[in-house]
């Protein structure tokens, strides 16, 4: 069954630093998202993508956060200035067209632990 | 604005004894719903998904969830826990108009099982 992979599975920063997940979304899916969950909280939605722009973000997700699909399988998040409030996992997601079997139906990656020192 | 609440912050059960974890959600228009499961460890992997019709789903691993729409509610129910599904559970809804629709999760309910 295809999954949605991501890398690293931890990543640790110090604060200031700028760093980028990485994700790989199932091979015929055309909506990609990242969620984040700070440890002990609910997984948050940060950004949804389609069709190569953002079609709507968090108040979570601002001027420090960029996605970027860079060559038709990657999809990035990238974190300009990380600070230690940004510690935490990283979820990447994706999902088929609607009015397809799976009608938006999201898979989610493992995650990324983020730790920001 | 859309929200979701999980009543149960952690549940405890014996083996065998039969679950209901509860789910309500905020939303004006017409949803999705579901159950995502994290077991220890592990990345979420959906449980059940409701999207339209027979308002009771029936997912994985024994799992089902009734949808009541009055009471904008959509609890999971299991007849018989086993010690393997010690995990995190969240509930989550997404509005239906758009393909690209976020998923707004509850703050989840850890359910611990006693062998």
């Amino acid at each position: 069954e295809p999954e949605v992979t991501q890398t690293p599975s931890h990543q640790v920063t110090q604060m200031g630093q700028e760093v980028i997940l990485r994700c790989v979304p199932i091979s015929n899916h055309l909506y990609f998202y990242w969620y984040r969950q700070i440890l002990g909280q609910k997984v948050e939605f940060l950004v949804s993508f389609y069709n190569n722009e953002i079609s709507e973000k968090s108040e979570i997700f601002d001027d420090q956060f960029s996605v970027e699909r860079p060559d038709g399988s990657n999809f990035t998040l990238k974190i300009r200035s990380t600070k230690l409030e940004d510690s935490a996992m990283y979820f990447c997601a994706s999902s088929t067209r609607y009015g397809q079997a799976q009608r938006g139906e999201q898979y989610f990656g493992p995650g990324t632990r983020l730790t920001v020192t | 604005a859309q929200s979701v609440s999980q009543h149960n912050h952690h549940v405890i059960l014996s083996e065998a004894a039969s679950l209901e974890l509860g789910c309500n959600y905020s939303y004006g228009g017409t949803v999705n719903l579901f159950w995502y499961v994290q077991y220890p460890g592990q990345h979420l992997q959906l449980l059940l998904k409701y999207f339209s019709g027979d308002p009771l789903v029936k997912g994985i691993k024994g799992f089902e969830a009734e949808f009541i729409k009055s009471k904008f509610s959509f609890n999971l129910r299991k007849p018989s826990v086993q010690w393997s599904d010690t995990a995190e559970y969240f509930c989550a809804v997404s509005p239906s108009y758009s393909s690209a629709s976020k998923i707004i999760f509850g703050s989840g309910t850890r359910l611990s099982i006693r062998p």
